[in-house]
């Protein structure tokens, strides 16, 4: 597809479990990024990938929280041990590295919801 | 690092009211500066941004935003808003050549027929 797919888009798993977050970006971009939305707090900053680089993890908030971009394309965030607090929209994003504007192109998120 | 503030977080207009959203961010060196918009059920998307040159940026459907350097503001501004501005709106700032961006927490706009 043209934008930025996000699966699952809704999920729902009870407190403890581990879920996993898929983003497939758009070709050609080789810049990704991963932010959590909560209600009231705007977008907060997790991981972000650029190239073969490594990935700048300042933003991850626990150990629990890993993400990985196998090939330079796909990437999947990883949240261990869920706990409420991790509820959340979970938003992929991705850029062109040749562009420095910084422009960002969202997909639809993935909802989260810890029980 | 920088960061990024947005007041007013719930603002109810009726329709052809003016709107200004307004947008501080902490960092002294070159930025680049953008206002996203969500619209209900939508993902994010770009509505404007500014790099460098007129300071006064026009972006989709109307909006437009003013950089002032000495304010370290970018505020968002749309003369007569429709109802289908309803939305939420993001300010983001990055460092210049720093493709991370910080967003603000958002305003949330509601305009009544």
């Amino acid at each position: 597809g043209a934008g930025v797919s996000q699966s699952p888009s809704n999920k729902v798993t009870e407190k403890g479990k581990d879920v996993e977050l898929r983003c497939d970006p758009i070709s050609g971009h080789t810049a990704l990024y991963w932010y959590r939305q909560s209600l009231g707090q705007g977008l907060e900053f997790l991981i972000y990938f650029q190239g073969n680089s490594a990935p700048d993890k300042s933003g991850l908030p626990s150990d629990r929280f890993s993400a990985e971009r196998t090939g330079g394309s796909v990437s999947t965030l990883t949240i261990q041990r869920t706990q409420q607090e991790d509820s959340a929209v979970y938003l992929c994003a991705s850029s062109s590295r040749t562009s420095h504007t910084g422009e960002l192109f969202f997909g639809e998120g993935s909802r989260l919801t810890v029980l | 690092a920088q960061s990024v503030s947005q007041h007013n977080h719930h603002v109810i207009l009726s329709e052809a009211a003016s709107l200004e959203l307004g947008c501080n961010y902490s960092y002294g060196g070159t930025v680049n500066l953008f206002w996203y918009v969500q619209y209900p059920g939508q993902h994010l998307q770009l509505l404007l941004k500014y790099f460098s040159g007129d300071p006064l940026v026009k972006g989709i459907k109307g909006f437009e935003a003013e950089f002032i350097k000495s304010k370290f503001s970018f505020n968002l501004r749309k003369p007569s808003v429709q109802w289908s501005d309803t939305a939420e709106y993001f300010c983001a700032v990055n460092a210049e050549g720093n493709n991370r961006l910080a967003f603000g927490k958002g305003n949330q706009v509601v305009v009544i027929p």
